[in-house]
């Protein structure tokens, strides 16, 4: 397994016009978060998934944000009618749950991050 | 008022020296807390992660958590050019909680 993985890694688009992303997780893992990190700022949540379940949700994410994960695999993650303050960099991650798994944190559920998503809206 | 705040630098010290990265919460329900490294252009890698107050070391990393005062440092020994990154703390209210909240990161930069 190479990691999590995202695509594209940059997208350029007009003011007003549909943006999607992909992200694909490490394999086994049963969580995926997608998180929001603009210039000089640290990564701000927006959504996680376990499973297909979508657990939690920001208030970042407001209506014209949509995240799915129809299988419990990869992910998606939709903004329409771009504005020029979503200009970031869109960051997903995926983790194993916290529940009894062992690893190098104990019984800790690490994120993994991919390279993410740059997003410029002119 | 940002519930993790963290000092942005830039920070600038030579190769050897020993790095001390600070963040302060307000949110007292934090309990676990974490340590990144996120390289340009390239997505977060945690290096540290911690739960009570005390330190905790590995190889290099000493990681510091201060619960009482709302206040955690790492401290990096012997300092390389490759430690050149931003670092991110993180924190979460339980070990099981999705959403972690992030400092807006230290950029450090080690010169040889």
């Amino acid at each position: 397994d190479t990691g999590v993985s995202q695509d594209p890694r940059h997208k350029i688009t007009k003011r007003g016009q549909n943006v999607t992303f992909r992200c694909d997780p490490i394999s086994e893992h049963n969580r995926l978060y997608w998180y929001r990190q603009t210039l000089g700022q640290g990564p701000e949540f927006l959504t996680y998934f376990q499973n297909e379940a979508q657990l939690e949700k920001s208030r970042l994410l407001s209506d014209r944000f949509s995240a799915e994960r129809p299988k419990g695999s990869f992910s998606t993650l939709e903004i329409q009618r771009t504005e020029q303050g979503d200009s970031a960099m869109y960051l997903c991650a995926s983790s194993l749950d916290g529940s009894g798994r062992s690893g190098r944190w104990g019984n800790y559920n690490e994120q993994f991050f991919g390279p993410g998503t740059r997003l410029t809206v002119l | 008022q940002k519930e993790v705040e963290q000092d942005p630098g830039p920070l600038s010290v030579p190769e050897g020296a020993i790095v001390s990265l600070n963040c302060t919460y307000s949110n007292s329900a934090f309990q676990y807390f974490m340590w990144y490294r996120q390289y340009s252009r390239k997505g977060p890698e945690l290096l540290m992660y911690t739960y009570s107050s005390g330190n905790k070391e590995d190889g290099r990393f000493t990681a510091q958590v201060d619960k009482s005062s709302k206040y955690i440092s790492l401290f990096i020994r012997d300092s390389q050019p490759s430690d050149s990154a931003t670092y991110l703390c993180a924190m979460r209210k339980n070990t099981n909680a999705g959403k972690s909240t992030f400092g807006d990161g230290t950029t450090l930069t080690v010169k040889p």
